[in-house]
């Protein structure tokens, strides 16, 4: 079955600790998308990709970073500037741009950061 | 950016009610979105919306795409308990990614 994979589904680290979430799809879309997730706030974007080899922040970049090496494959890493990292992170993938292509999600990975 | 206002924050309802939740925004879009996302799982896509007016059902879900393109809502008729999630609104926002609104969290009791 195609789908996106998130891992792990739970993350624990310490403080200064940079963290990289897994995110990988097998549904030959070309964009992928990581979004936060807070209680109360919805869902955030933080970075986009719609090409390999190219990506641009959201609205929430600050203390993230990504890699697009492979089209499958959108790697997040939380790096220890991230002020509040312990968040639900979720990643999700679409055909070319989002427009008339929805988003289809991973089951996200819950970030807890003491 | 762009504002979603999506309203109510929460609803507490009996099983076998009828649900209604809607969502605004600034500007006018080509496209509205409902997600629902169950606990501890990524959202999924219940609904698209890609015409002023559009009514669309599926299932027990009915959405409407305002005629002003500035708003929709999303109904649930006789509600049951694995409606229990969070719905969001969402609009494509052209040339970057979906912007969501803050979410409707249901709990249905039975």
């Amino acid at each position: 079955d195609g789908g996106i994979t998130q891992s792990p589904k739970y993350l624990f680290r310490k403080e200064g600790q940079n963290v990289t979430l897994s995110c990988e799809q097998n549904l030959n879309h070309d964009a992928m998308y990581w979004y936060r997730q807070d209680p109360g706030q919805g869902l955030r974007l933080i970075y986009y990709s719609q090409i390999v080899n190219d990506f641009q922040k959201g609205d929430i970049a600050e203390g993230y970073s990504v890699s697009r090496e492979k089209k499958e494959s959108f790697p997040l890493t939380v790096t220890s500037a991230q002020k509040n990292p312990t968040a639900f992170y979720l990643c999700a993938s679409s055909r070319a741009g989002t427009n008339n292509s929805p988003l289809h999600f991973g089951n996200g990975t819950r970030l807890t950061v003491t | 950016g762009q504002q979603l206002n999506q309203s109510p924050q929460s609803m507490f309802i009996q099983e076998g009610e009828d649900v209604s939740m809607n969502c605004t925004s600034s500007s006018i879009f080509n496209t509205w979105l409902w997600y629902k996302q169950d606990p501890g799982e990524g959202p999924v896509l219940l609904i698209a919306l890609y015409k002023a007016g559009e009514l669309t059902s599926n299932g027990r879900l009915t959405a409407q795409f305002g005629i002003t393109r500035k708003d929709s809502f999303l109904n649930i008729s006789a509600s049951i308990p694995s409606d229990v999630g969070i719905y969001f609104c969402a609009l494509n926002q052209a040339g970057t990614a979906l912007i969501f609104g803050k979410g409707t969290t249901l709990s249905v009791s039975s």
